[in-house]
C-alpha cells in the first residue's frame, strides 16, 4: 500500500465551479500537510501548508485535515481556466526522516 | 528575489556521458532535495541533504551521486550507471526538512540519446 493515494484524474470542470481534490494516507503520524499546483513542464508550486487537522484558507482555495479519516481536501472556489494545471498533495511528520511523501497528482482542466 | 534556481532548463547528453545538475537556493533553508519526474509515477527521491557536508540516499539513488559543500549548493550528478536517465528533475529545499513547508525548483529536464 503506497503510503499516499491520489485519485489521478483526469478531472474536467466547467469555469465558476467548486472543485474537490482529496488525497489519502496511511501513516497516522503525518502532522504536516502541503498542497501544490504544477503547471506543465514547471516545477511544483506550494499553495497551501497545514499543520495537523482542521481548515485553512487562502483566497478562492480551502485545505482541510482530517486526521480521523486520514483525509485531506483543497477546495478551489470559483475555478478558471488559470487553475487547470496538476495538483499535488504531500506530507510528512517528524519521526519520517525529513522526507516528504507525495501523491501521483490529479490533472485539473477548467473549461471555460 | 528569494528562491530555488535550477539550470540548466532542458540538457542534452549522449548515453555514457555523466551530467551535472545545478541547484542553488538563497532562503537559507537548511535541507535540500533532488526528486525525479516521470509521467504517470509522481515525485520520486533520489537524495537529500540536511545539512552541509551530509547527505542520505532517497528510494532511487543508484546511477546519482551528490554533494553538500554549501548551504546553498546541492548539485546532482548523473552518471552513466544511471540506466534510464531520461526525466525532468526537480530540487526542493526546505527550512528544517519534515517539520516544515518544502519549496520547488523549476527543474531541468535532462534527455540522453
Amino acid at each position: 500500500q503506497k503510503e499516499v493515494e491520489q485519485d489521478p484524474g483526469p478531472l474536467s470542470v466547467p469555469e465558476g465551479a467548486i472543485v474537490s481534490l482529496n488525497c489519502t494516507y496511511s501513516n497516522s503520524a503525518f502532522q504536516y500537510f502541503m498542497w501544490y499546483r504544477q503547471y506543465s513542464r514547471k516545477g511544483p508550486e506550494l499553495l497551501m501548508y497545514t499543520y495537523s487537522s482542521g481548515n485553512k484558507e487562502d483566497g478562492r482555495f480551502t485545505a482541510q485535515v482530517d486526521k480521523s479519516s486520514k483525509y485531506i481536501s483543497l477546495f478551489i472556489r470559483d475555478s478558471q481556466p488559470s487553475d487547470s494545471a496538476t495538483y499535488l498533495c504531500a506530507m510528512s511528520a517528524t519521526n519520517t526522516g525529513n522526507q516528504f511523501y507525495f501523491g501521483t497528482g490529479t490533472s485539473l482542466t477548467v473549461i471555460p | 528575489d528569494g528562491g530555488i534556481t535550477q539550470s540548466p532548463k532542458y540538457l542534452f547528453r549522449k548515453e555514457g556521458q555523466n551530467v551535472t545538475l545545478s541547484c542553488e537556493q538563497n532562503l537559507n533553508h537548511d535541507a535540500m532535495y533532488w526528486y525525479r519526474q516521470d509521467p504517470g509515477q509522481g515525485l520520486r527521491l533520489i537524495y537529500y541533504s540536511q545539512i552541509v557536508n551530509d547527505f542520505q540516499k532517497g528510494d532511487i539513488a543508484e546511477g546519482y551521486s551528490v554533494s553538500r559543500e554549501k548551504k546553498e549548493s546541492f548539485p546532482l550528478t548523473v552518471t552513466s550507471a544511471q540506466k534510464n536517465p531520461t526525466a525532468f528533475y526537480l530540487c526542493a529545499s526546505s527550512p528544517r526538512g519534515g517539520l516544515y513547508e518544502q519549496y520547488f525548483g523549476p527543474g531541468t529536464r535532462l534527455t540522453v540519446t
